[in-house]
Parts: C-alpha cells; sequence; structure tokens
C-alpha cells in the first residue's frame, strides 16, 4: 500500500512570493492534516482537512490556508512568505477523522525562504 | 489547551529499557494519546496509541496512569537503530488543537 506522499520534496523561494505545497493520502483515507516543524519549535498543527472541508486551523495568521480536492489530496498556500517561514511541512492522513485515528506521515516538503 | 512537556534528550545502551515519560496536566476528556518515531529527514513514524491504563504492541508499550496527566512509552530492549526523536501527541482534531511534545531525543549507544 502507497504511503502518504507529499511533493515538493524541496521549495526555494524569496519572501513576499506564494508558496503551494501538495500532498495525496493514502488511499481510503478522507481526513489530511498539515503541520509545521520549523528547526527548534518542534511539530506544530496547521490544518486538518476532512471530506473536503477546513474541520480546524492551529494559531497561524489567514496567509496560511489549503484546501482539499474531492480525490481527498490537498494543497496547502502560503502567501507573502516571510523568512520564519522557512520549516519541513508535513502532511499526515487517517482514515477516520477523530483523535484515536491513527495519522499517518509523509516525508514533508523542506521550503525555504530567502 | 493541553500542553505537553517531555525530555530534550535521554541517553541509553543497546539491550536496555528505555522509558520516555510525557506530561499533559491540561489533557482533555475526549483526547487520545500517541507517540511517534522520527528520523532526520524523515516523517514521524506511529509507534503506539492509547486512552487509558495500558496498551502493548509488537515495539513497544504505553502506560497511562488513572489521571491521565502523564504517559509513559516504553521501548524493550532498544537497539541502535532505535536512535531517534520520539513526539507524544495529545488531542483530537474536533478539539481544535493537536499538540506535539517538544520531542525526546534518545540516543543508543553500543
Amino acid at each position: 500500500e502507497a504511503g502518504v506522499t507529499q511533493s515538493p520534496t524541496h521549495l526555494i523561494k524569496t519572501r513576499g512570493q506564494q508558496a503551494t505545497l501538495r500532498c495525496s493520502p493514502i488511499s481510503g483515507h478522507t481526513s489530511v492534516y498539515w503541520y509545521q516543524q520549523a528547526l527548534g519549535l518542534g511539530l506544530q498543527f496547521l490544518l486538518w482537512y476532512d471530506e473536503g472541508e477546513e474541520r480546524n486551523r492551529g494559531n497561524f495568521p489567514p496567509r496560511f490556508s489549503g484546501r482539499q480536492f474531492p480525490n481527498y489530496s490537498s494543497e496547502l498556500n502560503v502567501n507573502a512568505l516571510e523568512l520564519e517561514d522557512s520549516a519541513l511541512y508535513l502532511c499526515a492522513s487517517s482514515f477516520l477523522a477523530g483523535g484515536s485515528d491513527t495519522q499517518y506521515f509523509g516525508p514533508g516538503t523542506r521550503l525555504t525562504v530567502l | 489547551l493541553a500542553k505537553t512537556t517531555q525530555p530534550i534528550s535521554m541517553d541509553s545502551y543497546e539491550g536496555q529499557e528505555v522509558n520516555i515519560t510525557c506530561s499533559h496536566n491540561n489533557i482533555a476528556t475526549n483526547d487520545y494519546i500517541t507517540w511517534y518515531q522520527q528520523f532526520p529527514s524523515q516523517g514521524p513514524r506511529f509507534i503506539i496509541q492509547g486512552y487509558k491504563t495500558k496498551v502493548t504492541n509488537e515495539v513497544a508499550s504505553l502506560f497511562i496512569p488513572a489521571d491521565r496527566k502523564s504517559s509513559t512509552l516504553s521501548l524493550p530492549r532498544v537497539s541502535l537503530s532505535d536512535t531517534a526523536v520520539y513526539y507524544c501527541l495529545v488531542g483530537t482534531p474536533e478539539g481544535g488543537k493537536l499538540i506535539f511534545g517538544q520531542g525526546t531525543e534518545l540516543s543508543v549507544k553500543p
């Protein structure tokens, strides 16, 4: 069974630009989660999508947004990039929405903002 | 809002049992506790999940006391390949937040 995939692996942008990150969940999973892992700050919950809807978000400004497509894949958009947005962005998927469901993580997209 | 606290680092030797504790004083009634392992430049990998008491699988055990304000991940007889960062995750998406601990860097020595 294929795991969670993310693209691109690496992304380099300059301040003020926009970045788009993509995630394909495990087949059959309907929930997708996005996390930011910045150096020294651990994993921070960003967004949760389920059945095409944004269900919840963490403490991030509105310039972090995304969507989930009918095939349950997801896209994370970061507008007006700032230097501190440089981080590893991780996507995870689960079969059922809810905290008791195991989240399976992808390898991440390394975003570097210059 | 559950805040989680873990030791920053731990050292062990091959063949020893390792116990990593996560404190989550404000855990909510519906929150589950999940532990992940992460190697450099990889996404976290699920280890074990529990709600209360004890859970055991083929790689680890998870002990959760009655008040659920902490949890302990137990790795039996660690090997060099267990050198990684271990995270506890507390919460439910519906609860609004998913809170990861800051991670415990486990170093296993020969």
